[in-house]
């Protein structure tokens, strides 16, 4: 059965650094492209960022560049997301998500932005 | 950047009912665009890929039509479970979501 599991997300104070992780199972992670996404309270989902299978090409959406990193290591089935110089808007549920058109998701896990 | 346009943001329905929700793209996507439905504290679920592809345990009564910039999802014989969050997703140039559609009973 695939699976994601997203974790280290929690409470932090502006401008301080959060990384995430997303741990895969169930199927071959070194042969898909991963995305992350975010939801923040009671909004819409937002699309931030996307790493091939390989980690050859990385994209950002604007909101994110810059300060967010993703990465991953298919050694460990592990995708990561890198979150530096949090703002009170990055506030939001981060998932995970598996290929092309997001056919898995993970649980999701929230960050909290605030003073 | 593609931009999508979804329309309503909310609908009310009975049960039983058909109704359609539509996403317009700033350009051309070619028919990469998926579906999903949100249930409240739940991660979104694929329902729909490539225009009308249905996933795997999507019920028949789920179906997506679209082509060029404009697509429409519609539910047939709404029921109980159907109730959620249903978002578009183009995925030809990066990912956009949709803004959602809040499917209530009326």
């Amino acid at each position: 059965e695939v699976q994601l599991v997203e974790s280290g997300g929690g409470l932090v104070k502006p401008g301080s650094s959060l990384k995430l992780s997303c741990v895969a199972s169930g199927f071959t992670f070194s042969s898909y492209g991963m995305h992350w996404i975010r939801q923040a309270p009671k909004k819409g989902l937002e699309w931030i960022a996307l790493i091939y299978y390989d980690s050859s090409n990385k994209y950002y959406a604007d909101s994110v560049k810059g300060r967010f990193t993703i990465s991953r290591d298919n050694s460990k089935n592990t995708l990561y997301l890198e979150m530096n110089s949090l703002r009170s808007e990055d506030t939001a549920m981060y998932y995970c998500a598996k290929g092309t058109e997001g056919a898995r998701w993970g649980q999701g896990v929230m960050v909290t932005v605030s003073s | 950047d593609i931009q999508m346009t979804q329309s309503p943001p909310s609908l009310s329905a009975s049960l039983g009912d058909k109704v359609t929700i539509t996403c317009q793209a700033s350009q051309n996507i070619n028919k990469y665009i998926a579906w999903y439905q949100q249930k409240p504290g739940k991660a979104p679920r694929l329902l729909i890929r490539y225009t009308s592809t249905l996933e795997s345990g999507t019920p028949s009564r789920f179906s997506g039509s679209g082509s060029g910039r404009d697509y429409s999802f519609s539910i047939s014989n709404v029921e109980s479970e159907d109730i959620a969050s249903y978002y578009c997703l183009q995925y030809v140039n990066l990912w956009t979501f949709g803004g959602g559609t809040k499917l209530e009973l009326k």
